[in-house]
């Protein structure tokens, strides 16, 4: 079974453009999460899609959204980039939600 | 907030020895605990969950709801053992792929 990927791999942007971070969860998986990897912040949670529906959302700003496409595919957009949207950004699918998660290799985001 | 502490950025060992990684959580409920691994070039990956109360790779893990903690055993610990260790916590009712992650331990086995 394939895992989950994530596209593109390294990203870099410039400060004010917005960017879009795409995710395909593992065949099934009806439930799929980002989250931000930060060397200070840690793995910090974004938000959670199930049926293409939001279901959970973490403490970041509106700039941050995402949706979820009937094949359960996912995609994250920041809008009005800052220095420090500077990232991993991680996609993680499960079948029904919950804990058990499975991750993608993440997206390395650079803001210049 | 809910927060997941480990106190340990490091922890180095000898082959052979047994490893502690220590884990609290906040209490609030009653949340799933985890225990990700993350071995070097390689993606994250969940190593065990509390409700399981398995042993994989030889690792343990006791959840202590009087103490709140969650900490990660292995009595012998081998060269392939070390990685980034991250212990999560699921959130409350409704919310329970809302993973909250700890900072993270890297351990480093040693000949």
């Amino acid at each position: 079974k394939a895992g989950v990927t994530q596209t593109p791999r390294y990203l870099i942007k410039t400060r004010g453009q917005q960017v879009t971070l795409s995710c395909s969860p593992i065949s099934g998986h009806r439930s799929v999460s980002w989250y931000q990897q930060t060397p200070g912040q840690g793995l910090q949670f974004l938000f959670e899609y199930f049926s293409e529906t939001q279901r959970n959302k973490g403490n970041f700003p509106g700039r941050f959204s995402g949706r979820q496409f009937s094949n359960s595919r996912s995609e994250m957009n920041v809008s009005t980039l800052e220095l420090g949207d500077s990232a991993l950004y991680l996609c993680a699918s499960s079948f029904a939600g919950g804990g058990e998660q499975y991750f993608g290799p993440g997206t390395r985001l650079t803001v210049t | 907030a809910q927060r997941v502490t480990q106190p340990e950025k490091l922890l180095s060992v000898f082959k052979g020895a047994p490893v502690e990684l220590k884990c609290n959580y906040s209490y609030s409920g009653s949340p799933e605990l985890f225990w990700y691994v993350q071995y070097s070039r390689q993606r994250l990956q969940l190593l065990l969950r509390h409700i399981s109360r398995e042993s994989i790779k030889g690792f343990t893990a006791d959840l202590n709801k009087g103490e709140t903690s969650f900490h990660l055993k292995k009595p012998f610990a081998q060269e392939e053992d070390s990685a980034m260790y991250y212990c999560a916590r699921g959130g409350d009712t409704g919310t329970a792929s809302k993973l909250t992650f700890g900072t993270g331990t890297r351990l480093q086995v040693t000949l």
